[in-house]
């Protein structure tokens, strides 16, 4: 079966400009989870979805960042006014309960700023 | 956080078997212990997890100390294709939901 989707694979931006960042995550999955990757780090968590409530936007890194998700599926990460710092790999993941142990991750969204 | 402390980076031969280590002396009676592997661009990567008891699936085994405060992930046969960047994560509190991804072992396969 199809796996977590993220679109684009790849976006260039120009700093202060706005971008969105979407995920279709695996069918049926209840839960959603956005992290970044800065080069050669671990995943830094940013936020997580039950349906399509947030109950924990603790890593969410600035105002900037804002993320929504619709219909219990396809959730968007908004980064408005876009700054150097982040540029990252920008990564969903879901899986079929909040508390399960297994996260199926997206390819990614490579992110760079000029 | 629940922190774990894994080795930067470790080598080993085609065929041989793996043991990564993993130390999580802060753990809580409620964590679980999570294990993710990333191969090179690509996102992570569910391996195996487990709570007291010795785990083994088709992947790999988990091997769980006794007081909880270590584990080791086994990889049975490497090959080239399990070169990747391996996790140790603490899945936080009652909920398990917030897994907090450290830097991992680089785990580099000889041919």
């Amino acid at each position: 079966g199809a796996g977590v989707s993220q679109s684009p694979s790849n976006k260039v931006t120009e700093k202060g400009k706005d971008v969105e960042l979407r995920c279709d995550p695996i069918s049926g999955h209840t839960a959603l989870y956005w992290y970044r990757q800065s080069l050669g780090q671990g995943l830094e968590f940013l936020i997580y979805f039950q349906g399509n409530s947030a109950p924990d936007k603790s890593g969410l890194p600035s105002d900037r960042f804002s993320a929504e998700r619709t219909g219990g599926s396809v959730s968007t990460l908004t980064i408005q006014r876009t700054q150097q710092e982040d540029s990252a790999v920008y990564l969903c993941a879901s899986s079929p309960i909040s508390s399960g142990p297994g996260r199926f991750f997206g390819p990614g969204t490579r992110l760079t700023v000029l | 956080d629940a922190k774990t402390t894994q080795p930067n980076s470790m080598e080993s031969n085609e065929e041989e078997p793996v043991h990564l280590p993993c130390n999580h002396s802060t753990i809580s009676g409620t964590d679980y212990i999570h294990w993710y592997r990333q191969l090179p661009s690509q996102g992570p990567e569910y391996v195996i997890h487990g709570l007291t008891s010795n785990v083994n699936n088709r992947m790999a085994s988990l091997a769980i100390a006794e007081d909880r405060k270590s584990s080791t992930l086994i990889l049975h046969r490497a090959t080239l294709r399990d070169a990747a960047v391996y996790y140790c994560i603490l899945g936080e509190g009652g909920s398990n939901y917030k897994l907090t991804f450290g830097k991992g072992t680089l785990l580099t396969v000889n041919p």
